[in-house]
This record gives structure tokens, C-alpha cells and sequence, in this order.
């Protein structure tokens, strides 16, 4: 099972609006509505932002959103803050009961 | 309000097993609207599922392609923990584990894992 191909890096300023892409196949993110998306502050444990594809845990603000199209998923942060900055990972279904989770974007808030 | 809690050696020589603990608060490993995970995090992988382990009137184990043939994760309902044993571990294996639940429901657990231990560093090395 191949990782989910995620931009290395993305950046943007204060009050932006920035968006992630995470690509598969048909065989993962193609296949089932069960993509998520983890931010990961260094020396934490990552926390779940959004789960089946566009549904936000309580307590995740509103301006994470995401979305799916065919093979690619996308996380949109709207309105960029500075506590934003982090790692952003995806993860789906990758069938045959396993998981697969993106290489990881660095966001960096300028 | 689950927690998770790990517990196990930071350092494992090559070739032997890598053994850690996770300790469930909130939640029963028995859990029939529960999946238990361990996942590893490294610079050079990002993060890799490795495997879980459910209770569904029997208990059930999934592992990664990438670890099957050396990877074993087991409940433990008298303590109300699981763990991760690694065998034949390498260099390759130096990560930080965490541990993690996902939310079940309707046979799917699409849920996300929405919690996870404070993580272990392992190193391997000699």
C-alpha cells in the first residue's frame, strides 16, 4: 500500500486561506468516504481535524473544511492563524481492512 | 474523556522485539464501537498505520502489509490495555509509536482516531 501524496510544504499569511491536497488512488480515497485529517504540533500527539472526508471532531473549529473529488481529498483552512502552523496529515481507508496516511504538509503562516 | 497512556523501553537492540503497552481510561478495550491501533511516526515514513486489534462478539486482529509477517497487537481485558510486540526489529524501525482509538459504528470505523497516547520514542540501536 503506497502513502497518499501530499504537497511537502504550503504557506500562507495571516487571515488567508490556504488548501491541501491529498491524492490516491481508486483503491483508497477513490473508493470510500473515509478520509481524515490530523494537524501535529512537534513533541505532540496529532489531533484529529476532520473525519469522513467533511465532518469536524467537537471542539475543531470551523474554519478547518474538507472536501473530496474523485482520487483527491483537500483540507481548506479559512482565515489562517498563527497557531495553525503545524504538519497536516491525511489518512483513508485503504480497503483489506488497512489504513494509509499522507507523506505530510508542513504549513507555515508567514 | 478516553486517554490513552504508553508505556514501554525507549531503546531495543537490532533483532529483538519491540514491546509496548497502552493503557485505556474511559473506554473498555472491549468496546464494541471501538478499533485499537498503534501507529508509528518517522522523518524518513511521515506516519504508518501498523496494525488493530476489535472486539466484535470475538476478538479480531488487521496488520500492514509492511510489518505482518513481524507485528502482533493483544487485548488485555483484566488490565483494560493493548499492546504492540515487534519482532526482528532494525534501525529502520526508530519511530515514535503512538497508540490510538478510532470510532466504530455499523461495522464501519470511519470515525478518525480521534484519541492517542502521548507517544514513545524507540530507538534501535545497538
Amino acid at each position: 500500500q503506497s502513502a497518499l501524496t501530499q504537497p511537502a510544504s504550503v504557506s500562507g499569511s495571516p487571515g488567508q486561506s490556504i488548501t491541501i491536497s491529498c491524492t490516491g488512488t481508486s483503491s483508497d480515497v477513490g473508493s470510500y468516504n473515509l478520509v481524515s485529517w490530523y494537524q501535529h504540533h512537534p513533541g505532540k500527539a496529532p489531533k484529529l481535524m476532520i473525519y469522513e472526508v467533511n465532518k469536524r471532531p467537537s471542539g475543531v473549529s470551523n474554519h478547518f473544511s474538507g472536501s473530496k473529488s474523485g482520487n483527491t481529498a483537500s483540507l481548506k483552512i479559512s482565515g489562517l492563524q498563527a497557531e495553525d502552523e503545524a504538519v497536516y496529515y491525511c489518512c483513508s481507508y485503504g480497503g483489506s481492512t488497512t489504513w494509509v496516511f499522507g507523506g505530510g504538509t508542513e504549513l507555515t503562516v508567514l | 474523556q478516553v486517554q490513552l497512556q504508553q508505556s514501554g523501553p525507549g531503546l531495543v537492540k537490532p533483532s529483538q522485539t519491540l514491546s509496548l503497552t497502552c493503557a485505556i481510561s474511559g473506554d473498555s478495550v472491549s468496546s464494541n464501537s471501538a478499533a485499537w491501533s498503534w501507529i508509528r511516526q518517522s522523518p524518513s515514513r511521515g506516519l504508518e498505520w501498523l496494525g488493530r486489534t476489535y472486539h466484535r462478539s470475538k476478538w479480531y486482529n488487521d496488520y500492514a502489509a509492511s510489518v505482518k509477517s513481524r507485528i502482533t497487537i493483544n487485548p488485555d481485558t483484566s488490565k483494560n490495555e493493548f499492546s504492540l510486540q515487534l519482532n526482528s526489529v532494525t534501525p529502520e524501525d526508530t519511530a515514535v509509536y503512538y497508540c490510538a482509538r478510532v470510532s466504530c459504528s455499523g461495522g464501519t470505523c470511519g470515525g478518525g482516531f480521534g484519541y492517542w497516547g502521548q507517544g514513545t520514542l524507540v530507538t534501535v540501536s545497538s
